[in-house]
């Protein structure tokens, strides 16, 4: 398995709380991706980062800042949570032209 | 943009059954990736099968194959033999080709069910 690690895998929160789940790997890839995961949606790209403090915004960026201070670290951070941010989020990691990779994800209910 | 429809919500097929999975994909590029991608009940995403869009011989990794039509834009996954752990949701994915980062586009998902 690609070394891809998520933390937490469960979280629960409250409406307006700050959140951050962490992204980990291993495998020195450039690229990173941060995914949420809705019912009838796929999974839907918030965030992606090509090298460290390089970031960009993917389709549903809203309510979402993220940071890359080292090539192994992607951080996704809900600066304050709310109910329709209750999804499992998926981070991943890829080179190009290659298939990308992904973590086991992070359920995380906000209620 | 680029969009993905898999138009199949859910697949029942009993056991040692063939069953295809149908995905079509809207775009204006030449050059891209498509992938197949299945999630079991554990949550991973499983990378299936990979197609890239220049290559026009199909995939095909083991009992898992694709049918890949680049004029209809349309790329199909076909799973022979079905087994019990095939039962999962599948994801049809495309990529842009290109340097730089790549982003996954993914269609809605099927779920399948592999019945005994």
């Amino acid at each position: 398995d690609a070394g891809i690690t998520q933390s937490p895998r469960h979280k629960v929160t409250e409406t307006g709380t700050p959140v951050t789940l962490r992204c980990h790997q291993t495998e020195n890839h450039r690229y990173m991706y941060w995914y949420r995961q809705d019912p009838g949606h796929g999974l839907r790209l918030i965030h992606y980062s090509y090298g460290v403090k390089d970031t960009d915004k993917g389709e549903v960026s809203d309510g979402y800042s993220v940071s890359r201070s080292k090539t192994e670290d992607f951080l996704l951070t809900l600066e304050s949570a709310t109910s329709s941010q209750t999804s499992v989020y998926f981070c991943a990691i890829g080179g190009v032209g290659q298939p990308q990779h992904f973590g086991d994800g992070t359920r995380l209910s906000i209620l | 943009a680029q969009t993905v429809t898999q138009s199949q919500p859910e697949m029942s097929v009993q056991e040692a059954e063939t069953v295809t999975l149908s995905c079509t994909y809207d775009t204006s590029e030449s050059n891209y990736y498509l992938f197949w991608y299945k999630q079991p009940p554990s949550r991973q995403m499983i990378l299936v099968i990979r197609q890239e869009a220049y290559k026009q011989q199909n995939a095909t990794e083991n009992r898992f194959s694709v049918n890949f039509q680049k004029a209809a834009k349309s790329f199909s996954l076909k799973i022979s033999d079905s087994q019990l752990g095939d039962t999962a949701m599948y994801f049809c994915a495309f990529m842009n080709h290109g340097q730089g980062a790549q982003k996954l586009v993914f269609g809605q998902g099927t779920r399948l069910t592999i019945n005994p």
